[in-house]
């Protein structure tokens, strides 16, 4: 079984600027999170969604947003981007909430 | 509110050496508990878990038995191989929290042959 798979696993933007990640779970999985992993901060949960819907949010600001589509893809995004928004972001699939997670190898996204 | 307190590396070890890697929780109700391993450039990967008191979670010779008592929830492997450096990561999923993972700092393994 393919594992989770995240697009762009690099990228390059400039303070302002927005981004959009994306995310394609285990097949058969319906529940998506998203990470940020910095050095400072370690690993810090950003939302989860399952069934298209936000079960769960971290405490991040209102610019960082995700969605989930019918086909359980997901998509995060980052407005107005800051110098600290730099970061690995992970994406994690589960056969639904509550279980446990199986990550994507993430996408180096870096603000500059 | 729910944490993870993982001792601080890096950990420095001979191949063949045993390892332990300490891991604590604080948490209210009955969390689930996981070791994740990141290895350079790559995602995190689940090593193991376990869901409720004294279960032991075992894979790749790596153990971790969920000590309520002591709210710990230590890793440890027999004999370590240069194949094992990597970083990693203690984590809880409280129940209430549906699958949020809360982490640990991570631990940095480094085994030298």
């Amino acid at each position: 079984k393919a594992g989770v798979t995240q697009t762009p696993r690099y990228l390059i933007k400039t303070r302002g600027q927005q981004v959009t990640l994306s995310c394609s779970p285990i097949s058969g999985h319906r529940s998506v999170s998203w990470y940020q992993q910095t050095p400072g901060q370690g690993l810090q949960f950003l939302f989860e969604y399952f069934s298209e819907t936000q079960r769960n949010k971290g405490n991040f600001p209102g610019r960082f947003s995700g969605r989930q589509f019918s086909n359980s893809r997901s998509e995060m995004n980052v407005s107005t981007l800051e110098l600290g928004d730099s970061a690995l972001y992970l994406c994690a699939s589960s056969p639904r909430t509550g279980y446990e997670q199986y990550f994507g190898p993430g996408t180096r996204l870096t603000v500059t | 509110g729910d944490s993870v307190t993982q001792m601080e590396g890096p950990v420095t070890l001979s191949e063949e050496a045993f390892l332990t890697i300490n891991c604590t929780y604080t948490a209210t109700g009955y969390p689930s508990l996981f070791w994740y391993v990141q290895y350079p450039g790559e995602g995190l990967q689940l090593l193991l878990k376990a869901t409720k008191a004294d279960d032991k979670g075992s894979n790749k010779g790596f153990e971790a038995t969920y000590r309520k008592e002591t709210t710990s929830f230590h890793l440890e492997k027999g004999s370590v191989q240069v194949s094992d450096s990597a970083v990693y990561f203690c984590a809880l999923s409280a129940s209430q929290a549906g699958t949020a993972l809360i982490f640990g700092k991570g631990t940095t393994l480094s085994v030298s042959s």
